[in-house]
């Protein structure tokens, strides 16, 4: 079993429309969950940080971390097509150790 | 924001020849730098974490002779791909620690090997 299995997609949604997001893992130690956006041919860029567990929002966007079931989700409100690209939910267990990453998700919003 | 400057973007040579990547932190001291190589559609895979001032520590499956990783400063990191061959062609991306929010990430290197 991988550490984190997030499914690759891709997820095409109409803008304005609401985009769910999610990853499953399996140590748990981990305690440090963060959300990533990457464009094509870039590196990622740092969207959302949470620790431990619980709800976090910036804007249109929220994360949520469940620990009990080991599950994390970002939801992306109001989706524009300036979201589109590819969503990497990454986690560690210090904040000093290695990120582990999911596969990434690609989000296309469709005007 | 904290900036990590990668150098360079893009780069194709010829098999059986070297390159060089540079990671700079433009506004702040990194500590500890970590390489990671991204095959198309698939996630980031860790290839080394470097600290400044000493030996690179390898993934299990990275030849550390192939993947030269000098950090000799608090402020640059750089990774050579030694005797690159086609297999090697990927995209390549540093990534420094930001204290307690997280990790900044270069903006990568498509290295592509003919």
């Amino acid at each position: 079993q991988k550490e984190v299995e997030q499914d690759p997609g891709p997820l095409s949604v109409p803008e304005g429309a609401i985009v769910s997001l999610n990853c499953t893992y399996s140590n748990s130690a981990f305690q440090y969950f963060m959300w990533y956006r990457q464009y094509s041919r870039k590196g990622p860029e740092l969207l959302m940080y949470t620790y431990s567990s619980g709800n976090k929002e910036d804007g249109r966007f929220t994360a949520q971390v469940d620990k009990s079931s080991k599950y994390i989700s970002l939801f992306i409100r109001d989706s524009q097509p300036s979201d589109s690209a590819t969503y990497l939910c990454a986690m560690s267990a210090d904040g000093n150790n290695r990120l582990a990453f999911g596969k990434g998700n690609q989000v296309v919003v469709i005007p | 924001g904290a900036v990590v400057s990668q150098h360079p973007s893009w780069v194709i040579c010829k098999s059986g020849t070297s390159v060089k990547i540079e990671c700079r932190s433009l506004d702040f001291q990194a500590t500890t730098m970590f390489w990671y190589r991204q095959f198309p559609k698939q996630s980031l895979m860790l290839m080394a974490t470097s600290n400044e001032g000493s030996k690179a520590t390898y993934e299990q499956g990275v030849e550390k002779d192939k993947f030269l990783i000098n950090h000799a400063s608090l402020t640059l990191s750089t990774l050579t791909v030694t005797s690159a061959h086609p297999e090697d062609s990927s995209f390549y991306i540093c990534s420094a620690r930001l204290g307690a929010v997280g990790y900044t990430f270069g903006s990568g290197t498509r290295l592509t090997v003919v």
